[in-house]
């Protein structure tokens, strides 16, 4: 079992709906989550941390789930731009970042 | 600010060839990492310096790959020989020690053939 999964996707959704990918990941005792973004043939960027009360920029909402250990992104009112793939990414008991192979998304008009 | 910045942008080699990659740190940061990403894989760490020292290299996948990090300005990641396998997207990323946030450079697109 992969240390950090996500589902490969392509999610393919239309412009304004609302759409959300887990990620979860196997340490148990893993400190610190994050999603990164990245545009397609460009670098990772990061889009946000993931807190364990939940947090909010906009339109994302990213949540924790220690008990079922799974992260997750929500995405509302999606616009073009927000075609990309997004990385969840695990910072491990060892200060490590495990990184998902990603999720891609594709917002259609 | 100038990012993390890679060169080249794009090299396309023969098997067998020494490959060179060079990166820049974001001024400041003290922690650099280089990364492999491929369809097949995903990003995979490589290695990664604090302080310009060696702290993980277990991700190189062999001896054929070298990593140096002379001072806090710059990097280099060495292929030799290059096998076409080799062909990926290296992704160099740096960062404050007290961060978290990994800011990545434009990453070097490197076809062996």
């Amino acid at each position: 079992r992969k240390e950090v999964e996500q589902d490969p996707g392509p999610f393919n959704v239309p412009e304004g709906a609302t759409v959300a990918f887990n990620c979860t990941y196997s340490n148990s005792a893993s400190q610190s989550f994050f999603w990164y973004r990245q545009d397609c043939r460009k670098e990772p960027k990061l889009l946000m941390s993931v807190y364990s009360s939940g947090n909010e920029d906009g339109r994302f909402t990213a949540q924790l789930n220690r008990a079922s250990q799974y992260i997750s992104l929500l995405i509302r009112d999606s616009k073009l731009s927000d075609s990309a793939t997004y990385l969840c990414v695990v910072k491990d008991s060892n200060y490590q970042l495990i990184w998902g192979a990603g999720t891609k998304l594709i917002i259609k008009p | 600010d100038a990012g993390v910045i890679q060169s080249p942008r794009h090299e396309v080699t023969e098997m067998g060839q020494e490959v060179t990659l060079r990166c820049k740190p974001i001024s400041g940061h003290n922690s650099l990492f280089w990364y492999r990403q491929t369809m097949m894989r995903g990003l995979e760490l490589l290695i990664y310096f604090n302080n310009n020292v060696p702290i993980d290299d277990s991700g190189m996948p062999e001896d054929r790959f070298s990593a140096k990090m002379p001072n806090a300005s710059f990097s280099t990641l060495k292929i030799q020989p290059s096998e076409p396998r080799d062909s990926a997207v290296y992704f160099c990323a740096s960062r404050r020690l007290d961060t978290d946030t990994q800011y990545f450079g434009p990453g070097t697109r490197l076809t062996v053939l």
